[in-house]
């Protein structure tokens, strides 16, 4: 299994752009998590979706913020309009049962 | 509300010595407990959890941790690091009812020097 992908690794913007940010879950995992790491708050949950559908999205800092799992080998993340505070690497995880989780490798984004 | 503390922010050891990272939590009951490591630039990848049963558990790359519920505690431990265990740490806890929401420490990076 080649584990969860992630597109791109490294996206770079300009503020007020949209970002839309891609994730490959495993296959047969039924859920799927979008985390956002940076320096100052760590690693923080946006969303989770389990069989397709979003369960808790409490977690995404606002409204320009959306997250769709439309079949479940396929999820987006999308920014619109992007800003300079949401730089962060985002991290993609899937998994089934118990198992805590297996993230992808992230996406870098840099918005200037 | 749940939380876990990672009191160390950095550690150095040398090569062949023996590791210790601590891990508290704060949870009326006991949770799930995980460790993670995230080398640069990477994902992170389980180490190893903790559910119920025996308290000292096994994980990969030569880790265990051991969960004390006097102390509220899940420490990670190896006997002697190599220079490739250099990365960084993290504790993660999620109740144990079926919530899907992990609670990350704030990590502790590890150095390792020659």
């Amino acid at each position: 299994d080649a584990g969860v992908i992630q597109s791109p690794r490294h996206e770079v913007t300009e503020m007020g752009q949209e970002v839309t940010l891609r994730c490959k879950p495993i296959s047969g995992h039924d859920y799927l998590f979008w985390y956002r790491q940076t320096m100052m708050r760590g690693l923080e949950l946006l969303i989770y979706f389990n069989n397709n559908v979003p369960i808790d999205d409490s977690g995404m800092p606002e409204d320009r913020f959306s997250a769709k799992m439309p079949n479940a080998s396929f999820s987006t993340l999308k920014i619109q309009p992007s800003e300079p505070r949401d730089s962060a690497v985002y991290f993609c995880a899937s998994r089934t049962g118990l198992a805590g989780g297996f993230f992808g490798p992230g996406t870098r984004l840099t918005v200037l | 509300a749940q939380s876990v503390t990672q009191p160390d922010i950095h550690i150095t050891v040398s090569e062949g010595a023996s590791l210790e990272l601590r891990c508290n939590y704060s949870y009326g009951a006991t949770p799930y407990l995980f460790w993670y490591v995230q080398s640069p630039g990477q994902g992170l990848q389980l180490l190893l959890k903790y559910f119920s049963g025996d308290t000292l558990v096994q994980g990969i790359k030569g880790f265990e941790a051991e969960f004390k519920r006097s102390q509220s505690s899940f420490n990670l431990r190896k006997p002697s690091v190599h220079w490739s265990d250099a990365a960084e740490y993290f504790c993660a806890v999620t109740p144990n009812f079926g919530n899907e929401k992990l609670t990350f420490g704030t990590g502790t990076r590890l150095t390792i020097i020659p």
